[in-house]
């Protein structure tokens, strides 16, 4: 079945970037997602992208997709301590099922 | 604020009974989305709901129903209740039901005792 796979855990310096990256095995995925999840707290869509783009900058986020490997990336620029939490890599097709990964934790160093 | 309520924030109950979620989608969305996040399985996709009609299901059990109002609030029933059926029950709703906008409520804490 469809799988979605991220690492768990991410440490990054304030100010550096943080790159979190994702794989999938749907090769029917539509569109591709960043979710982010403080802590007590709903799902916060970050971002989406088509599946026939390769990139997507919004502010201090960019986005890249390779289609060929299946690897979606989220990039945060200038990380700050507002920045932790859970991020979620999650994908849907044309049957409208969003398929999550597990969640990468992103904890911020001073 | 998304703009999506749950009720009830809490819920502890026993094995076996059946508890009754609740969600208020935006003002105007007419799609309603369901979803357990636990800490073994993740977030999983439930189900979603359109202007009152089923439209896509994922891994939601048979013990768990759903449905939508004419008024597009939406109720989950979770019977039978199991321990691993302890989770967080988000619920999202989209203007139009497509999956790329999606507002997710503050979700559920449901505790099987």
């Amino acid at each position: 079945g469809e799988d979605v796979e991220q690492s768990l855990f991410l440490s990054v310096r304030e100010g550096d970037s943080s790159v979190i990256n994702c794989t999938y095995t749907d090769s029917s995925s539509t569109y591709l997602y960043w979710y982010k999840q403080e802590p007590g707290a709903g799902l916060q869509l970050l971002t989406y992208i088509f599946s026939n783009m390769d990139m997507k900058q919004d502010q201090r986020l960019t986005v890249l997709l390779n289609k060929k490997d299946k690897h979606l990336s989220l990039r945060i620029a200038d990380t700050q301590t507002g920045d932790s939490a859970i991020y979620f890599c999650a994908e849907s097709n044309r049957d409208d099922k969003i398929i999550f990964g597990k969640g990468t934790r992103l904890h911020i160093l001073p | 604020d998304s703009g999506v309520t749950q009720t009830p924030k809490h819920l502890i109950t026993a094995t076996g009974q059946r508890v009754t979620l609740r969600c208020s989608p935006r003002s105007g969305d007419l799609s309603v989305y369901w979803y357990q996040q636990s800490l073994d399985q993740g977030l999983q996709f439930l189900i979603q709901y359109y202007n009152g009609e089923e439209r896509a299901k994922g891994n939601i059990l048979e013990r768990f129903s759903a449905q939508q109002f004419p008024d597009l609030h939406s109720e989950l029933n979770l019977s039978s209740l199991e321990l691993g059926d302890s989770a967080l029950y988000f619920c999202a709703s989209s203007p139009d039901g497509e999956t790329y906008e999606q507002y997710f409520g503050p979700g559920t804490r449901l505790t099987v005792t």
